[in-house]
């Protein structure tokens, strides 16, 4: 069974900095692209980052690009999200994603991880 | 800034049929945006129905079909339950790695 723990969520003043991880089991972790989106509290879904199975390529949405950085180890089955320079407008609930398709990414997403709270406020 | 529109409410009753749609403020949508959807209840992650326009995600009933119509991407639900009753998202991918979540439908069966 396909599994995702996400951790390091927390409460962090504006500015400051995050790291997410996200532990997979369950699948061959390194034919798989991984994607991160949130939700902010009350609010819909919002896709973050994606990173490709060999995470040679990542992509980000607007709002989070020069800030956040996606990266993995495939060694280790573990996503990660550097979260830097935080905002407000962070603070939500963040999954770590499992993609469809070992050949097409944009198949998009699949099996989704319970999620990590973050919160950015003084 | 492309905005991806759904509906912001539907009711359907037990039993009846809904269809769910996903556009877009400037275009139409059609298969090469490989549109997906996904089921959400208070308090859950999200759930995979559909991608790539028609093909159910693992153990997902064949009461859920996705479809284009027009010029939108559409869920359709046939023969709702009650526990059908949740929020629904499109997503739909943009090109170069991106992707962009729809506002979402909250469905009601009563």
């Amino acid at each position: 069974e396909v599994h995702l723990l996400e951790s390091g969520g927390g409460l962090v003043q504006p500015g400051g900095s995050l790291r997410l991880s996200c532990a997979a089991s369950g699948f061959t972790f390194s034919s798989y692209a991984m994607s991160w989106v949130r939700q902010a509290p009350g609010k819909g879904l919002e896709w973050v980052s994606g990173i490709s199975n060999s995470g040679g390529s990542t992509y980000y949405t607007d709002s989070v690009k020069g800030r956040f950085t996606i990266s993995r180890d495939n060694s280790k089955n573990t996503l990660h999200l550097q979260m830097n320079s935080l905002r407000a407008e962070d603070t939500a609930a963040y999954h770590c994603v499992k993609g469809v398709s070992t050949y097409y990414y944009y198949y998009g997403m699949d099996v989704w991880g319970q999620g990590t709270t973050v919160t950015v406020s003084s | 800034q492309t905005v991806v529109t759904q509906e912001p409410s539907f009711s359907v009753s037990p039993g009846g049929t809904v269809t769910l749609t996903c556009g877009l403020s400037s275009g139409s949508v059609s298969s090469s945006y490989y549109p997906s959807w996904y089921q959400q209840t208070p308090g859950q992650a999200p759930r995979t129905l559909m991608y790539s326009t028609n093909i159910r995600s693992s153990g997902v009933p064949d009461r859920f079909s996705g479809s284009i119509l027009g010029s939108k991407a559409a869920l359709t639900i046939t023969g709702a339950q009650a526990d059908d009753e949740s929020d629904y998202y499109c997503v739909l991918y943009m090109g170069s790695g991106s992707f962009v979540f729809g506002t979402g439908t909250k469905v009601t069966v009563l």
